[in-house]
């Protein structure tokens, strides 16, 4: 089955500490994307990666770091610099099809203690 | 003004009834619309997307979208309980060779028997 996964589902840090979420794609998808769910206030792109070895910053990048070194993934770091790290974290990829359309993970809820 | 504006709802409506979400915006460049359904806990689910203006069809589902007003809305037919959840909106424009969308807040719908 092609898809996105996401791993884990539920994440535990204590403050201070760095965390990196999982992101796996077998869709064969150029760009992948980071974002951020809080309550009320919608998804919020955190960095995306349109290419292997190149990603670009979000709205919210601060506090945040990935990686890419492969087509098919693209983890993200929560470092102990970002204020307030509990959130639900997506991931998605689009499809190169010129319209960039996004399909996403299940999601990761990191909860920082 | 928020480039993009969606009531959050809730929208309480009885089984079989025909809703109306909508959202808003104000970036005349948009060129990609879509609906997103999440439910509790959940990714989005890609619904619909429409390119430029028009109405597009989908089973229960109708996208319309009216770019003179600015304004898009999904309409679903025949409302089931499994379609409570929450429907985000997105829009797109074409920045630096690639389309990265705008979501709305979302809107939680309720769909009671």
């Amino acid at each position: 089955d092609g898809g996105i996964t996401q791993s884990p589902k539920y994440l535990f840090r204590k403050e201070g500490q760095n965390v990196t979420l999982s992101c796996e794609q077998n869709l064969n998808h150029d760009a992948m994307y980071w974002y951020r769910q809080d309550p009320g206030q919608g998804l919020r792109l955190i960095y995306y990666s349109q290419i292997v070895n190149d990603f670009q910053k979000g709205d919210i990048a601060e506090g945040y770091s990935v990686s890419r070194e492969k087509k098919e993934s693209f983890p993200l770091t929560v470092t102990s610099a970002q204020k307030n790290p509990t959130a639900f974290y997506l991931c998605a990829s689009s499809m190169p099809d010129g319209t960039d359309t996004q399909y996403f993970g299940p999601g990761t809820r990191l909860t920082v203690l | 003004q928020k480039e993009v504006e969606q009531d959050p709802g809730p929208l309480s409506v009885p089984e079989g009834a025909i809703v109306s979400l909508n959202c808003t915006y104000s970036n005349s460049a948009f060129q990609y619309f879509m609906w997103y359904r999440q439910y509790s806990r959940k990714g989005p689910e890609l619904l619909m997307y429409t390119y430029s203006s028009g109405n597009k069809e989908d089973g229960r589902f109708t996208a319309q979208v009216d770019k003179s007003s600015k304004y898009i809305s999904l309409f679903i037919r025949d409302s089931q309980p499994s379609d409570s959840a929450t429907y985000l909106c997105a829009m797109s424009a074409r920045t630096g060779g690639s389309y990265i969308p705008t979501f709305g807040r979302g809107t939680s719908l309720i769909v009671h028997p």
